[in-house]
């Protein structure tokens, strides 16, 4: 099984800042999913993307289909105490197989 | 519409001993999948059911894990005998795939410590 290469590992901002991570793979995926996880809960499903190119936005969050299909970004604006978590990446082959990336740690200081 | 459920939700067990994990897919959805969770990591895939069959195991070391769908509906994932390295978290997820589409959605996941 394969593993996606996420980034920032992890990231400390100031309340009200923006915050953008990104997630790469040496395979096509033909959906790219965002999930954050809060500590003792699963993850929980953020925003999800089904076209090279696509750009979705949840709110504060917005979120891009690369156009290689390799990768995703997330971006989080204007960030909030409760943003903070576990944010994990996941690409859909077209086997229905979900691999996950090895995730970004947000800290949102008050 | 009710969540993945998984039960039980936290076991400790000593090494050698076996254990088994419980879930029921979110109504309708015909794929289920068991991840591996090794804290600070992503989840990991064991194992994937279209219905009552196995459609990905690779990654299920199956000298010690069994999982198995028999309904269609709801799984078990079994260990016998466990191992330290065997302490995680054991998500379920379930997913309905369109022809275009397709979200995962998991349970609360089930803690297991292995001492």
């Amino acid at each position: 099984g394969q593993q996606l290469n996420q980034s920032p590992q992890s990231m400390f901002i100031q309340e009200g800042e923006d915050v953008s991570m990104n997630c790469t793979s040496s395979s096509i995926f033909n959906t790219w999913l965002w999930y954050k996880q809060d500590p003792g809960e699963g993850p929980v499903l953020l925003i999800a993307l089904y076209k090279a190119g696509e750009l979705t936005s949840n709110g504060r969050l917005t979120a891009q289909f690369g156009i290689t299909r390799k990768d995703s970004f997330l971006n989080i604006s204007a960030s909030i105490p409760s943003d903070v978590g576990i944010y994990f990446c996941a690409g859909r082959n077209t086997g229905n197989q979900f691999y996950f990336g090895t995730g970004t740690s947000l800290t949102v200081i008050p | 519409e009710a969540g993945v459920a998984q039960s039980p939700r936290y076991k400790i067990i000593e090494k050698r001993q076996s254990v088994a994990f419980w879930c029921n897919p979110i109504s309708g959805h015909a794929t289920l999948y068991w991840y591996q969770q090794i804290l600070g990591q992503g989840p990991k895939l064991l194992i994937q059911f279209q219905n009552n069959g196995v459609v990905d195991d690779s990654q299920l070391p199956k000298d010690r894990f069994s999982a198995e769908r028999l309904k269609g509906v709801d799984s078990t994932l079994k260990i016998q005998p466990a191992k330290l390295e065997d302490s995680a978290v054991y998500l379920c997820a379930s997913s309905f795939h369109g022809a275009s589409t397709g979200e995962l959605f998991f349970g609360e996941g089930s803690r297991l410590t292995v001492l």
